[in-house]
């Protein structure tokens, strides 16, 4: 069975401090993908990144950085230099790798809710 | 490109009464998924559409819910009779492409009170 862990529930930094959220998974399979989704305060759910699990290379995209560790099965995620619209409950997501027309489920962690302060 | 939309944005009916979400996924994307985050829980799958088939729906728990999507477009995920644990955020979301690892769409989800 599948599992993710977000052990921080809930994170308040201060405008232009680096934060790191966690995530950690858990799968008996040797191909599988990561995700981190973003929650505003709108409500939807907003694709930031996909890992496979032969990729372990790290990915920036501007203040954004993601660490993918298979050794640890964690794939944390750094906001640098926050922001208050960084505020919001970002989600880790796992999901195997499948075949034909299956889909691929995400498998979700609890969030993290980050508020950033001015 | 419109996204995933979901109405109602919020319901509230009492224990007993029927409720029907309703989600229109990107246009174009075969895919449709229905998940649900129940108060203090993760975001839990419920089913898969591929157009119009039921790929997946090991993730419905009981037999009160029913999931359409007549002519492969929009879907509908109806709750009769609801109960008090059914109260949540049930989301919507999209992919165009089957397989392991797309990225799903969602929608702003629909906030379900049931009292």
């Amino acid at each position: 069975a599948q599992k993710v862990t977000q052990a921080q529930t809930e994170i308040s930094v201060v405008e232009k401090e680096d934060v790191t959220l966690d995530c950690v998974y858990e799968t008996r399979d040797t191909t599988y993908y990561l995700f981190w989704y973003k929650q505003p305060p709108s409500g939807e759910l907003v694709f930031l990144i996909r890992r496979n699990s032969f990729d372990e290379q790290n990915e920036i995209s501007g203040r954004y950085s993601w660490n993918f560790q298979k050794s640890t099965s964690s794939f944390n995620f750094t906001i640098t230099a926050s922001q208050v619209v960084d505020s919001a409950v970002y989600f880790c997501a796992l999901s195997e790798a499948q075949v034909g027309d299956a889909g691929n489920m995400l498998t979700f962690g609890g969030g993290t809710r980050l508020m950033v302060k001015p | 490109e419109a996204g995933v939309t979901q109405f109602p944005s919020h319901s509230v009916i009492e224990k007993g009464q029927t409720v029907t979400l309703r989600c229109d996924p990107i246009s174009g994307h075969d895919n449709l998924y229905w998940y649900r985050r129940v108060m203090g829980k993760e975001i839990k799958f419920l089913l898969h559409f591929v157009k119009e088939s039921k790929q997946d729906e090991s993730g419905m728990p009981n037999n009160r819910f029913l999931a359409e999507r007549t002519g492969g477009t929009y879907s509908t995920l109806k709750v009769q009779p609801a109960e008090l644990e059914d109260s949540g955020v049930y989301f919507c979301a999209s992919s165009h492409r089957t397989g392991g690892g797309h990225e799903q769409y969602f929608g702003p989800g629909t906030r379900l009170t049931v009292t």
